[in-house]
């Protein structure tokens, strides 16, 4: 079965500041590969994902993500952050092979992110 | 668009009583999916429904637990009875057919006295 790590818990920047967050997946085969945002007393959104193509993905608010097989991660980035930007970030994972239907997904365990003003 | 709606947005009950969740997903999308998020455990998949039909049920906690979705514009998720360590947030969540994102609802928060 396939996991999902991420290994920055909390992280707390100042308004500006470049961000990173790591995921690594474990899973040898094709992936589908999601990045959602939880802001405080909220559902989870899609902030961006990556099916196939162009491993250099972009998504809204300015946040885009790589892909790199080789590493197994699906790094999330920001080149300057804003206060807005307080919220969970949560990796998540699908197979793209189907075995009875289904993409189920496998999260990870969440970066909370603080920006300071 | 109407998104996943999920009602109640809070449920306080005691310990023992039964609690119903209910998610209507997004019309025209074929998968269904509960999740339970803690602080402990994060987010964990319940189970989840394809076409009103249950797929993966082995994030299930326990037999306390049981989901239905009789028809494809409606969900519970059923706790009885309920114990303290259910509280947690619920979360539903809709796809169309494919590897489609979900979109998640606005959960319910449920705390068990």
């Amino acid at each position: 079965a396939q996991s999902v790590s991420q290994h920055n818990h909390h992280v707390i920047l100042s308004e500006a500041a470049s961000l990173e967050l790591g995921c690594n997946y474990s899973y040898g085969g094709t992936v589908n590969l999601f990045w959602y945002v939880q802001y405080p007393g909220q559902h989870l959104q899609l902030l961006l994902k990556y099916f196939s193509g162009d491993p250099l993905v972009k998504g809204i608010k300015g946040f885009e993500a790589e892909f790199i097989k080789s590493k197994f991660s699906f790094n999330l980035r920001k080149p300057s952050v804003q206060w807005s930007d307080t919220a969970e970030y949560f990796c998540a994972v699908t197979t793209g092979y189907f075995t009875g239907g289904g993409n189920k997904l496998t999260f990870g365990t969440g970066t909370q992110l603080k920006v300071e003003l | 668009d109407a998104g996943v709606i999920q009602s109640p947005r809070h449920e306080v009950t005691e310990m023992g009583q039964e609690v119903t969740l209910r998610c209507k997903p997004i019309s025209g999308h074929d998968y269904l999916f509960w999740y339970r998020q803690t602080m402990m455990r994060g987010l964990e998949l319940l189970i989840y429904f394809n076409n009103n039909v249950p797929i993966d049920d082995s994030g299930m906690p326990e037999d306390r637990f049981s989901a239905k979705m009789p028809n494809a514009s409606f969900s519970t998720l059923k706790i009885q009875p309920s114990e303290p360590r259910d509280s947690a947030v619920y979360f539903c969540a809709s796809s169309s057919t494919g590897n489609q994102p979900q979109h998640f609802g606005d959960g319910t928060r449920l705390s068990i006295l």
